[in-house]
């Protein structure tokens, strides 16, 4: 099974600061990954897919970069309500699977 | 408008069986692929299975593969819960893809807790 590994695990930031999150996968998944966001008590919501394709009513402060096995989600301008839990999918071989998560956090 | 409901959770005795379900209205199941997604308690997100849109292939993440069955009939997604464990406790949402060309879980119900003592 691939194996999603994302750095860091969580951070403080603050209103305005620009956020780097990152995905390595552990074999070759093309632009097969997506990154979704998860506020507390709610399912996810789907960011990105395909790497850098940004999801339908998604700010364009949120991107997606890379391909192969590494990854980065941006977000410029952090708002009040980014701050939640941020994890990348590869869709690219079966079992899906996920990275660990990231939280961002108020600073 | 496109929704996802999902039902069945609740307490369960180690080694006993549940089954899930997941309503949907606002698109026609049989067009789209279907998956599982749960998430234990303060944990992340674990992938757990997912149906094509015609139902023929069905795909399972390794820690429930062959405890776990997933199906379908017109209107619903199930997922047949066998032999439980207590980590197996989790919320689980049901997704359905992004689109008909993508396999992206892009739409999600709002999860049904699962718990499992042992």
């Amino acid at each position: 099974a691939i194996q999603m590994t994302q750095s860091p695990s969580s951070l403080s930031v603050s209103v305005g600061d620009r956020v780097t999150i990152t995905c390595r996968a552990s074999r070759d998944i093309k632009n097969d990954l997506g990154w979704y966001q998860q506020k507390p008590g709610k399912a996810p919501r789907l960011l990105i897919f395909a790497a850098s394709r940004l999801q339908t009513g998604v700010p364009s402060r949120f991107s997606g970069s890379g391909s192969g096995t590494d990854f980065t989600l941006i977000i410029n301008g952090l708002q009040p309500e980014d701050f939640a839990t941020y994890y990348c999918l590869q869709d690219y071989f079966y079992p899906l699977s996920f990275g660990g998560g990231t939280k961002v956090e108020i600073k | 408008q496109v929704q996802l409901v999902e039902s069945g959770g609740g307490l369960v005795q180690s080694g006993r069986s549940l089954r899930l379900s997941c309503a949907v209205s606002g698109f026609t199941l049989s067009s789209y692929g279907m998956h599982w997604v749960r998430q234990a308690p303060g944990k992340g997100l674990e992938w757990v299975g997912s149906i094509s849109f015609d139902g023929n292939k069905k795909n399972y993440g390794d820690s429930v593969k062959g405890r776990l069955t997933i199906s379908r009939d017109s209107s619903r997604l199930y997922l047949e819960m066998n032999s439980l464990r207590a980590e197996d406790t989790a919320v689980y949402y049901c997704a359905r893809d992004l689109s008909l060309a993508t396999e992206w879980p892009g739409y999600w119900g709002q999860g049904t807790l699962v718990s499992v003592s042992s």
